[in-house]
């Protein structure tokens, strides 16, 4: 069974520009989410996805975006980068959402997409 | 305030022995799940065990365990045995919910753990 499959898995850009990022979730995998990794702010939950619906997002500008396809895979989009953008982005899939308090629908991560914003 | 705190920055463990990474978490939610993830160098992250808030014994998944402290709000991560492949980062992280729905998981700064022959 593939896992989680984050596409591309290093990129380089210049602030301004505008990037977009893939994630091909574990097959029946339905749920899907986005996290930020730098030093200094550590892992960051950026916003889930399911049944083509965001349901949830964290408390990042409106330059982060994303979107989930019918078929469960999902894209994220940052415009106008900055250089304190640049960060190692995971994506995770689980086959629902998660409940509160339930180890149901663990997140499956992917090994993420680093991003370079020079 | 954070929300998750893991106070050791780093660690290093013999082979063969155990080791406890410490979180505590700070919550006013009645209902919440904690979890541990390890990352390796290659940067993905592993599911390593589930802790909710209302269960009872302390969760186990083969050589880890979790050491829930409720009312210190603590889940501390117990691994025996050690081996060189667990040197990784590890992660503490909750979730919450607000409104019926979860949130995100929050996570903590992580432990990076390192094993010696």
């Amino acid at each position: 069974k593939a896992g989680v499959t984050q596409t591309p898995r290093y990129l380089i850009k210049t602030r301004g520009q505008q990037v977009t990022l893939s994630c091909s979730p574990i097959s029946g995998h339905r749920s899907v989410s986005w996290y930020q990794q730098t030093p200094g702010q550590g892992l960051q939950f950026l916003f889930e996805y399911f049944s083509e619906t965001q349901r949830n997002k964290g408390n990042f500008p409106g330059r982060f975006s994303g979107r989930q396809f019918s078929n469960s895979r999902s894209e994220m989009n940052v415009s106008t980068l900055e250089l304190g953008d640049s960060a190692l982005y995971l994506c995770a899939s689980s086959p629902e959402p998660a409940g509160v308090n339930s180890g149901a629908n663990v997140l499956t991560f992917g090994a993420g997409s680093r991003l370079t914003v020079l | 305030a954070q929300k998750i705190t893991q106070t050791q920055p780093g660690m290093f463990v013999q082979e063969k022995e155990a080791v406890t990474l410490d979180c505590t978490y700070d919550t006013s939610d009645q209902s919440y799940g904690l979890f541990w993830y390890k990352q390796p160098s290659s940067g993905e992250m592993i599911f390593l065990i589930y802790q909710g808030s209302y269960d009872e014994q302390n969760a186990t998944e083969g050589r880890y365990s979790l050491n829930f402290q409720k009312a210190r709000k603590s889940a501390n991560l117990v691994i025996s045995a050690s081996q060189l492949g667990d040197s990784a980062m590890y992660f503490c992280a909750m979730r919450e919910g607000t409104g019926g729905g979860a949130d995100g998981l929050t996570f903590g700064k992580g432990t990076h753990l390192i094993i010696q022959p």
